[in-house]
């Protein structure tokens, strides 16, 4: 079955990056596209950006550019997102998400931005 | 960004009950529209696709409608285990966007 495993949460200091990761098993890793998604109390769900694990090729929310980096290994069927320059405005749930139809979820991962 | 204005915000409902949330997209989405099911501290589960479509394994009280800017998600007879948070999802356009959640409770 469709599983994404994200890794775990994370604190960490203001000014400092982070990356997420989200292993892909159950399914074709390259034939699927993978989303990214913030959730916060206050901001509710925001789209981060998308990748495209076959080619490598990206498209981020405008709000994110700069702010988040999205990559793939296809090797291990794994997904990442660098958070840099993190504030504590970047503190919230990740989640990764497949298909343009954001059809399964994976568990989410809080990251905590504080000194 | 297209806005998704999901109502209500609460809502709380009987065992039994038929419940009815909603969601208004700022311009037209076709049937661009999702439908997730979210549990304290759960990953969201997607419910309806498309609009009206079911997801596999979902019982067949959750279902969707609506096109264009109205999009409907009812339970038919709403059940304890659906004490959740729901919220929509447009995917017709660039940046993807959300509806603010309805968080059900029971009555």
């Amino acid at each position: 079955q469709v599983q994404l495993q994200q890794s775990g949460a994370e604190l960490v200091k203001p000014g400092t990056s982070v990356k997420l990761s989200c292993k892909a098993s159950g399914y074709t890793f390259t034939s699927n596209h993978m989303n990214w998604i913030k959730q916060t109390t206050g901001q509710g769900l925001e789209w981060i950006g998308i990748i495209n694990p076959g080619s490598g090729g990206t498209s981020y929310n405008v709000k994110f550019k700069g702010k988040a980096t999205l990559t793939v290994d296809k090797s291990s069927s794994t997904a990442f997102m660098q958070l840099s320059s993190l504030t504590p405005e970047d503190s919230a749930v990740y989640y990764c998400a497949r298909r343009l139809g954001f059809d399964y979820w994976g568990q989410g991962v809080m990251v905590t931005v504080s000194s | 960004d297209i806005q998704m204005t999901q109502s209500p915000s609460f809502l709380s409902a009987s065992v039994g009950d038929r419940v009815t949330i909603n969601c208004k997209a700022s311009q037209n989405i076709n049937r661009y529209l999702n439908w997730y099911q979210q549990k304290l501290g759960e990953a969201p589960k997607l419910l309806i696709y498309n609009a009206n479509s079911l997801q596999t394994g979902i019982p067949s009280r959750f279902s969707g409608s609506g096109s264009g800017t109205d999009f409907t998600l009812t339970i038919s007879s709403l059940q304890p285990e659906d004490v959740a948070t729901y919220f929509c999802l447009q995917h017709n356009s660039w940046p993807r966007t959300f509806g603010a959640g309805t968080k059900l409770e029971l009555k």
